[in-house]
């Protein structure tokens, strides 16, 4: 069974880089996309973005210049960091895998239990 | 963007009612339509995907319809464990969006 587990900071003052962790277990982190989420409280889900162990990646345009997102292979994690973070920036960061189907259409089949990051100084 | 509009925001119903969200994407994404169910503190559950197709493990009760532009996921009898948030969202084409959910509370 594949779990994925957030980890990282729960408090960033503004204006710094928030750096959380994505361990993968039940599964290696070599295959599939994995996806970074995040939800504002009382809010909906947002898309921050995707990266596969082959380089492939793709982010939110409204992130972009603020992230970045690496697969370590030797640990079987996913790392997100977002810099420059403001009080807009405080969310539940959920990490999540990206299955493709059969019929060509993909979805987030696991999910981590989220992490609360508050940004505040 | 493709924005995701679901209604309604919110809904009462009782156990054993039938209930039927809607999600209509502002543009056609043929059958790359997902539903995710969110229950308070936890992380999104997928229950659809490809429109109409149910994830491993959900229950039957739980089924999904649509293409293009309009989609509505049913619930055909409201069971205790359903009352929580429902979420759509596009896979045609990134960035990824979600609807903005629909609450199920209690009657």
């Amino acid at each position: 069974q594949v779990q994925l587990q957030e980890s990282g900071p729960g408090l960033v003052k503004p204006s710094e880089t928030l750096s959380l962790i994505c361990t993968v277990s039940g599964g290696s982190v070599r295959t599939y996309f994995w996806t970074w989420l995040r939800q504002p409280p009382g809010k909906g889900l947002e898309w921050i973005g995707e990266i596969h162990n082959s380089g492939g990646s793709d982010y939110n345009p409204s992130l972009r210049s603020r992230v970045t997102m690496s697969v370590d292979t030797s640990t079987n994690e996913v790392s997100l960091r977002l810099s420059s973070v403001t009080v807009a920036d405080t969310a539940v960061y959920y990490c999540a895998r990206r299955v493709r189907r059969d019929s060509d259409t993909y979805d987030f089949d696991y999910w981590g239990q989220g992490t609360l990051v508050t940004v505040s100084s | 963007d493709i924005e995701m509009t679901q209604s309604p925001p919110s809904l009462s119903a009782s156990v054993g009612d039938k209930v039927t969200i809607t999600c209509r994407p502002s543009q056609n994404i043929m059958t790359y339509l997902n539903w995710y169910q969110q229950r308070p503190g936890k992380a999104p559950k997928l229950l659809i995907f490809g429109a109409s197709s149910l994830q491993s493990g959900v229950p039957s009760r739980f089924s999904g319809s649509g293409s293009g532009t309009h989609f509505t996921l049913t619930i055909s009898s409201l069971q205790p464990d359903d009352f929580a948030t429902y979420f759509c969202q596009q896979s045609y084409s990134p960035p990824l969006t979600f609807g903005g959910g629909t609450k199920v509370d209690i009657k």
